[in-house]
């Protein structure tokens, strides 16, 4: 069964640093999200392309962070530099359109 | 703007137990309604879903209603297992907007 994949999986940086996560979506997805997960709450949607197009943005904090996919395939999601409260799981997932939305595993970020 | 409400966890139940996690969304338009289920340390997996009215989703065990009437779709299911022990999100979709409840943590006890 095809999957989301995410690398790395654990990431550890200090603050101030940049760091740059990696998704691929299931082939043929055209929807990818990058989501933010806080210990012990529900992800937090922090951008959405439709194949190279941004379509929601307005919770990306765009003075640090920043995401593209610029072949509508695989995509990178970057924070620079790296603050304290970052450290978060982050998540990717894609869908064929706005239906079911498939999960990579996550990257956990810890930034000390 | 849409919302959805949970159940607070954690919930403890021993094995072979009943299950109910409670979840209601704000009824704005017609959202497709989605359970995902979160094991430690990976990421999340559909569970269920269910696209209109009265629908009923069911997976491994796994059951939930869409209420539209009382805007709720409670997650059951008949008889735990240890296995089944993760965190469960309830996350209507408004279209373009997934909103993912706070999740539920459940621990199953042998």
């Amino acid at each position: 069964e095809a999957e989301v994949a995410q690398s790395p999986r654990y990431k550890i940086t200090e603050k101030s640093q940049a760091v740059a996560f990696w998704c691929d979506p299931i082939s043929g997805h055209a929807t990818l999200y990058w989501y933010r997960q806080i210990l012990g709450q529900g992800p937090e949607l922090l951008v959405q392309f439709q194949d190279e197009s941004v379509v929601d943005d307005s919770q990306l904090p765009k003075d640090r962070f920043s995401a593209e996919r610029l072949k509508g395939v695989d995509s990178t999601l970057k924070i620079q530099p790296a603050e304290l409260g970052d450290s978060a799981m982050y998540l990717c997932a894609s869908s064929l359109s706005t239906d079911t939305q498939y999960f990579g595993p996550g990257t956990r970020l810890t930034v000390l | 703007g849409n919302s959805v409400t949970q159940m607070e966890g954690p919930v403890t139940l021993s094995e072979e137990a009943f299950l109910t996690i409670n979840c209601t969304y704000t009824a704005t338009g017609y959202p497709s309604l989605f359970w995902y289920v979160q094991y430690p340390g990976e990421g999340l997996q559909l569970l269920l879903k269910a696209t209109k009215a009265d629908d009923k989703g069911s997976n491994k065990g796994f059951e939930a209603t869409y209420r539209k009437e009382t805007t709720s779709f409670h997650l059951e299911k008949g008889s735990v297992q240890v296995s089944d022990s993760a965190v469960y999100f309830c996350a209507p979709d408004y279209g373009q907007n997934f909103v993912f409840g706070p999740g539920t943590r459940l621990s199953v006890l042998p």
